[in-house]
């Protein structure tokens, strides 16, 4: 079965600095992953996917994720945060069945200005 | 494209009410939605997936009979909270299923049950 892993429930980080969201996974297969965000009271918005092709992969808003095979990783990353990235993101897997799409718990990011 | 509509986005209802919400997909179809419950900081628990032109399949746990279900349509699965009580508030969330995008969200509803 898929699981998924954000091992930080909060990180804070400094307008400007780079800022990076932890996200491992366990999935058979070949994974298909994603990062979503959720602004206070909004639905999910899609940032960013991994299907295949180059390991880094550009995204909206600045960010970009590293999918690592070997690590089973798939971190978030941004060069210089912003205030307005405070969100919670979630990172989610599925399989290349396209089954079983599965969300991590969420990791809340505060940027302090 | 992959947008999915959810309306409303607040609603408040008094006790004993039911409360229908309705997940679109503008520019797909969506043989597939999925209804999400949120509470606050945690993260999604998927409460049933909906099929078009069948039964939804509900995850253990999850109360039919209060959270009726129906996808009439390629494009349109609702949600109705039935009798509606303080402990249904909660903010509730749909998707759709596109293998390419992952799920593409609604934009949520908050029920508030008073």
């Amino acid at each position: 079965a898929q699981s998924v892993a954000q091992p930080e429930d909060q990180v804070n980080v400094a307008e400007g600095n780079p800022l990076t969201v932890k996200c491992t996974y366990s999935v058979s297969g070949n994974p298909y992953l994603f990062w979503y965000v959720q602004y206070p009271n909004r639905g999910l918005q899609f940032l960013l996917k991994y299907i295949t092709g180059d390991n880094l992969v550009k995204g909206s808003y600045g960010f970009e994720a590293e999918f690592n095979k070997s690590q089973t990783s798939f971190h978030l990353k941004k060069p210089s945060a912003l205030v307005s990235d405070s969100a919670l993101y979630f990172c989610a897997v599925r399989d290349n069945y396209g089954q079983n799409f599965v969300f991590g718990p969420g990791t809340r990011l505060s940027v302090l200005p | 494209g992959a947008v999915v509509s959810q309306h409303p986005s607040r609603v408040i209802c008094k006790s004993g009410t039911s409360v229908k919400i309705e997940c679109r997909s503008l520019d797909f179809q969506a043989t597939t939605m999925f209804w999400y419950r949120q509470f606050p900081k945690q993260s999604l628990m998927l409460m049933a997936t909906s099929n078009e032109g069948s039964k939804a399949t509900y995850e253990q746990g999850v109360e039919k009979d209060k959270f009726l279900i129906n996808h009439a349509s390629l494009t349109l699965s609702t949600l109705t909270v039935t009798s509606a009580h303080p402990e249904d508030s909660s903010f509730y969330i749909c998707s759709a299923d596109r293998v390419d995008y992952g799920y593409t969200f609604g934009s949520g509803t908050r029920l508030t049950v008073v």
